[in-house]
């Protein structure tokens, strides 16, 4: 099974900074990877699928690039609204998914 | 508008059994693989399980399988998971989710295992 590791669990920030969140997968994924949002009480929201591909709706400031095992979810310029856990997940088969354990994005 | 509707969660004892359902509308539902997502309290997500539109195709995470079994019914736009053999470490909010091709989720039923 792949493995799907993140990191760092915990990400201190203010508003206005750049962030940059990293995901390793355990073997090639080739691009089947997303990146969701998750706020508290609530359903994830997909941000970025095929590694680099923005959600519709999802503003600009988040990107994600990489390929194979390391990819990685920048947020360009912090907003309040950012504050959340971020998971990624690899979806490189049908079959079988993968989340990463999460990174929770605090206010500095 | 899209919905995913979950229901049946609850409290149950360990070794218990639940039936979860997950209703569907404004979407095309036989048309997607289906997946159930769980969330232990204070944890972060799980994949649980997928279906292939047709129901031809089941996965599940290693530490359910032989105890979870997901199936669902296209003229019902209805999705289900049965629950067998309870564990405390079962205990999470389950979410249905369309995760391949859109991005839909169900705002999760808990399941609570204790005695």
């Amino acid at each position: 099974d792949i493995q799907m590791t993140q990191s760092p669990s915990t990400l201190s920030a203010s508003v206005g900074d750049r962030v940059t969140i990293t995901c390793r997968a355990s073997q090639s994924i080739s691009s089947w990877l997303a990146w969701y949002q998750q706020k508290p009480g609530k359903a994830p929201k997909l941000l970025i699928y095929k590694a680099s591909r923005l959600e519709s709706g999802v503003p600009s400031r988040f990107s994600g690039s990489g390929s194979g095992t390391e990819f990685t979810l920048t947020i360009s310029t912090l907003q309040p609204d950012d504050f959340a856990t971020y998971y990624c997940q690899q979806y490189s088969s049908s079959s079988m998914y993968t989340f990463g354990q999460g990174t929770k994005l605090e206010i500095k | 508008e899209v919905q995913l509707v979950e229901s049946g969660g609850g409290l149950v004892q360990p070794g218990g059994s639940l039936r979860l359902s997950c209703a569907a509308s404004g979407f095309t539902f036989s048309s997607y693989w289906m997946s159930w997502v769980r969330q232990a309290p204070g944890k972060g997500l799980e994949w649980v399980a997928n279906i292939k539109q047709d129901g031809s195709e089941k996965y599940y995470v290693d530490s359910v399988k032989g105890r979870f079994t997901i199936s669902r019914d296209n003229a019902k736009n209805s999705l289900y998971l049965q629950l067998n053999s309870l564990r405390a470490e079962d205990t999470a909010v389950y979410y249905c989710a369309v995760l391949k091709g859109q991005d839909y989720w169900g705002q999760g039923t808990l399941v609570t295992v204790s005695s």
